[in-house]
């Protein structure tokens, strides 16, 4: 059961436009939501999070939107840089499953296309 | 501050033979996490620990997996006998509890033949 989902496996921007990641959830228990970025033969590194009681968050040129009534988020990259081509994973976490476990999604591969 | 450690990067082994993978977690980090990343199921939490203690090990695949944690600092991850069809992408991750955000290592990649 993929408790948190994203279903664009791919997504191609061209440099300057806007970059918009989607990811939906099923468990109402989560309230808290992350987004990593990954880049070949690394490992995930943390981009930005946003607790359930605000429904924005910014940082730069990232931004992450959630819509708690339809479970979904969204980030937000603007403008895109070529070197925002990465995999893009969302992530939850809440009081079920024991504090600070998070659930990944499957991820979304970004090229941002010059 | 050097970042979660992991060893070896790289890991070519035969069917039937153990495999060790080793984490380092960052110092001061209470939490530690292994993953498993593949190409079907992207990533998967096999196991947790907070404070070295076990909390969740209800990802791990089968009896053939085990971790253990002797201390803060170091945390393994053993699959004994290996299968091809473990091969994959095995992060290890840490974070402070009670804050979210986890920090990964740069996993090991695993090639069972």
């Amino acid at each position: 059961d993929q408790q948190v989902k994203q279903n664009s496996p791919s997504l191609s921007v061209q440099e300057g436009r806007i970059s918009i990641l989607n990811c939906d959830y099923t468990n109402s228990m989560f309230d808290y939501f992350l987004w990593y970025k990954k880049y070949p033969a690394e490992g995930p590194t943390f981009l930005i999070s946003i607790s359930s009681i605000k429904d924005k968050n910014e940082d730069g040129r990232f931004t992450v939107f959630l819509n708690k009534s339809a479970k979904h988020l969204s980030l937000h990259i603007v403008p895109s840089q070529p070197g925002d081509s990465a995999v893009y994973f969302c992530a939850a976490s809440g009081l079920t499953g024991g504090g600070n476990k998070l659930t990944f999604g499957t991820g979304t591969q970004l090229k941002v296309e010059l | 501050d050097a970042g979660v450690i992991q060893s070896p990067r790289h890991e070519v082994t035969e069917m039937g033979q153990e495999v060790t993978l080793r984490c380092k977690p960052i110092s001061g980090h209470n939490s530690l996490f292994w993953y498993r990343q593949t190409m079907m199921r992207g990533l998967e939490l096999l196991i947790y620990f907070n404070n070295n203690v076990p909390i969740d090990d209800s990802g791990m695949p089968e009896d053939r997996f085990s971790a253990k944690m002797p201390n803060a600092s170091f945390s393994t991850l053993k699959i004994q006998p290996s299968e091809p069809r473990d091969s994959a992408v095995y992060f290890c991750a840490s974070s402070f509890r009670p804050t979210y955000e986890q920090y990964f290592g740069p996993g090991t990649r695993l090639t069972v033949t």
